[in-house]
């Protein structure tokens, strides 16, 4: 199985930008890239995903190298509310995702 | 549409017991997923529904553990003479082929004392 490393934790200063990283560097050519996030006592929640592009929504941006081994989630500017664990996951279909423990991200005032 | 509901939230049994937790998808999402999340873990993929066909079991998921999605709609997961190791939080998750975005329940907190 495709795996992703990441750093356990993080932490960052209110609305300074945020950039979360992950290493998959055994990922196949038709793995998704996705990242969700976790809030305290929630389910996980969707954030982005991408396959070769650079991505761009609402909530974050996805940075995926070009070699694809690695990719970073970027928060532009983190508020308190961003609090979360946040997980990298390949994935082919949903049906297959895989989580693994995350980053804990702490966000200062 | 409310999003993916779960009950019970809470749910505290003694150990022996047979527990079944209930989760309704979103309307019209076919796919339907079941994960285990135990304290500081990231969720363990348990088992996947595509419409009623359950299409893929983790071997976390032993013979006490069964779970069934008839008509393809709503599902649940049993657990059967529970143990103290099943205490976790039990999460359902859903989505369509068509979107890459899989929407979670709050799940359900299971204590076995």
């Amino acid at each position: 199985d495709a795996k992703t490393t990441q750093p356990n934790s993080m932490e960052s200063n209110e609305e300074e930008p945020v950039h979360l990283p992950c290493n998959h560097s055994t990922i196949s050519g038709t793995d998704y890239i996705h990242w969700y996030r976790q809030l305290p006592s929630q389910g996980p929640e969707y954030v982005i995903h991408g396959l070769t592009s650079n991505v761009n929504n609402r909530m974050a941006s996805l940075a995926i190298a070009e070699d694809r081994k690695s990719s970073t989630l970027i928060l532009h500017r983190a508020t308190l509310r961003d609090a979360a664990v946040y997980y990298c996951i390949l994935s082919v279909n949903n049906n297959d995702m895989r989580f693994g423990a995350g980053t804990r991200l702490t966000v200062k005032p | 549409d409310t999003g993916v509901s779960q009950d019970p939230r809470h749910k505290i049994t003694k150990r022996g017991q047979n527990v079944t937790f209930r989760c309704d998808p979103i309307s019209e999402h076919n796919r339907l997923y079941w994960y285990r999340q135990t304290l500081g873990q990231g969720p363990e993929f348990l088992t996947y529904f595509q419409n009623e066909a359950q299409l893929e079991k983790s071997r976390l998921l032993s013979d006490r553990f069964s779970a069934e999605r008839p008509k393809g709609s709503f599902s649940t997961l049993e657990i059967q003479r529970t143990e103290q190791g099943d205490s976790a939080m039990y999460l359902c998750a859903s989505s369509t082929p068509s979107i890459a975005e899989a929407f979670f329940g709050q799940g359900t907190r299971l204590t076995v004392v």
